[in-house]
């Protein structure tokens, strides 16, 4: 069965310090993979997303980036984090052709 | 405008009671509609998957989809307490779209 694992759970860092936040998926190849927002209160934003290996697309210009080194791994990466980059960072996988998403247990990021 | 709205509550309700959450969308060519359900600190859940108007079934779950007036909904019938969580509706314009979008989520409690 597949599979999806996000770490870490919580997340404390500091305004100015680096991110990086990682995503592997199990059990299946060559999935679509979503990186997801989720402020308090509020919807979710698709952030990126990577139907291959190295191929990434961004929905919103940010303080983000991401990348696919290899065909199950999906990372999160910030240079210098914002308070505003505060929220409920959520991994989500898709098999092509597949209903709906299936999510990653989160990561929550505070920054102070 | 959202493409997507969705009253965020919270919606408080005794067990046993039917509940009903509602999703109103603007893009007339969204096509799949699905409900995720969130548990509090966790990942969405795929609850519900429609493909265009009427209705289906699933135990106590029911989702709606009516195109005409662009509304979707989901009713829960035998409330209990274990439905406790947010909702979110979803929709995209074909089932392999890179990306869905989401409402703001429903908070429900059901109260023993």
């Amino acid at each position: 069965s597949q599979t999806i694992h996000q770490w870490p759970a919580t997340l404390v860092q500091p305004v100015g310090s680096p991110l990086s936040l990682e995503c592997t998926v199990e059990g299946t190849s060559n999935p679509n993979l979503y990186w997801y927002r989720q402020a308090a209160g509020r919807g979710l934003q698709l952030l990126f997303y990577s139907v291959g290996i190295g191929q990434i697309s961004s929905e919103v210009p940010q303080n983000l980036s991401a990348s696919r080194p290899q065909d199950r791994q999906f990372i999160l990466s910030s240079k210098k984090l914002l308070l505003s980059d505060s929220g409920f960072y959520l991994c989500a996988w898709r098999r092509g052709g597949s209903r709906g998403y299936t999510f990653g247990s989160g990561t929550r990021l505070t920054v102070v | 405008q959202k493409e997507v709205e969705q009253d965020p509550g919270p919606l408080s309700v005794p067990e046993g009671a039917i509940v009903s959450l509602n999703c109103t969308y603007s893009n007339s060519a969204f096509q799949y509609f699905m409900w995720y359900r969130q548990y509090s600190r966790k990942g969405p859940e795929l609850l519900m998957y429609t493909y265009s108007s009427g209705n289906k079934e699933d135990g106590r779950f029911t989702a709606q989809v009516d195109k005409s007036s662009k509304y979707i909904s989901l009713f829960i019938r035998d409330s209990q307490p274990s439905d406790s969580a947010t909702y979110l509706c979803a929709m995209s314009v074909n089932q392999g779209a890179q990306k869905l979008v989401f409402g703001q989520g429903t908070r429900l409690t059901i109260n023993p």
